[in-house]
């Protein structure tokens, strides 16, 4: 079946430093959805990319869906204790139905003030 | 608007054990799912639904039942408890907009459950 992997597992940064979190699918994807979900909480949706090559950009959030449509980035610039959280990729593999995600491994984001 | 709500908040159960999570939502929602969220995991889909009275299958039904019998409530079942079943529980709805069904997902507040 499908997977859809993210890398780093966890990732550790001072404040004010950049953060980048990486999702590789085993297939192609039709879109591609990212979700934060703050320590206890749960999942919030971000962002959806759909278009080869989208690039999306939400104030230091930049979103990016590879060319290929099997992979997908989510740059954080600046970032501040309000990011701490995980962030999931979420992608819908382009040959099965539509209403199905399948959410990746995450990437659990603590800032060192 | 209330959103996804879910019953209960937290849970123990012992082996054996059956019961029910409600997660209800007061979007008028077309789609609804059931995941378990496990540590270093992520979620993992259990069993969804596209309408009233529709269910299917996700990534690991096993041991877990569901119904969908009004819109905006959807079950989730568990017949004979087990350790492995120790998780949080989301509940999530979307909608068809424009013709596309893939859209957001609202998650409710997640139901913990320990199994004995």
């Amino acid at each position: 079946g499908q997977q859809v992997m993210q890398i780093p597992q966890y990732q550790h940064v001072q404040e004010g430093e950049d953060f980048t979190t990486y999702c590789n699918s085993s297939t192609t994807l039709s879109n591609i959805q990212w979700y934060k979900q703050r320590p206890g909480g749960h999942p919030v949706f971000l962002i959806q990319l759909v278009k080869s090559g989208e690039v999306k950009k939400q104030k230091r959030l930049t979103f990016q869906f590879g060319e290929a449509k099997k992979n997908s980035s989510l740059h954080i610039t600046a970032t501040q204790t309000t990011d701490v959280g995980t962030y999931f990729c979420a992608g819908r593999p382009s040959n099965f139905g539509n209403e199905k995600l399948t959410f990746g491994t995450g990437t659990r984001l603590t800032i060192i003030p | 608007n209330a959103g996804v709500t879910q019953t209960p908040k937290f849970r123990v159960l012992k082996t054996g054990q059956s019961m029910t999570l409600l997660c209800a939502q007061d979007m008028n929602h077309e789609y609804m799912y059931w995941y378990r969220q496990d540590p270093g995991m992520g979620l993992r889909l259990i069993h969804y639904s596209v309408g009233e009275g529709t269910t299917a299958k996700g990534e690991v039904p096993d041991g877990y039942n569901v119904s969908r019998l009004k819109k905006q409530n959807f079950l989730l079942g568990l017949e004979s408890a087990a350790p492995s079943q120790t998780s949080v529980y989301f509940c999530a709805s979307s909608y068809i907009a424009g013709g596309r069904v893939w859209n957001e997902q609202f998650f409710g507040p997640g139901t913990r459950l320990t199994v004995l």
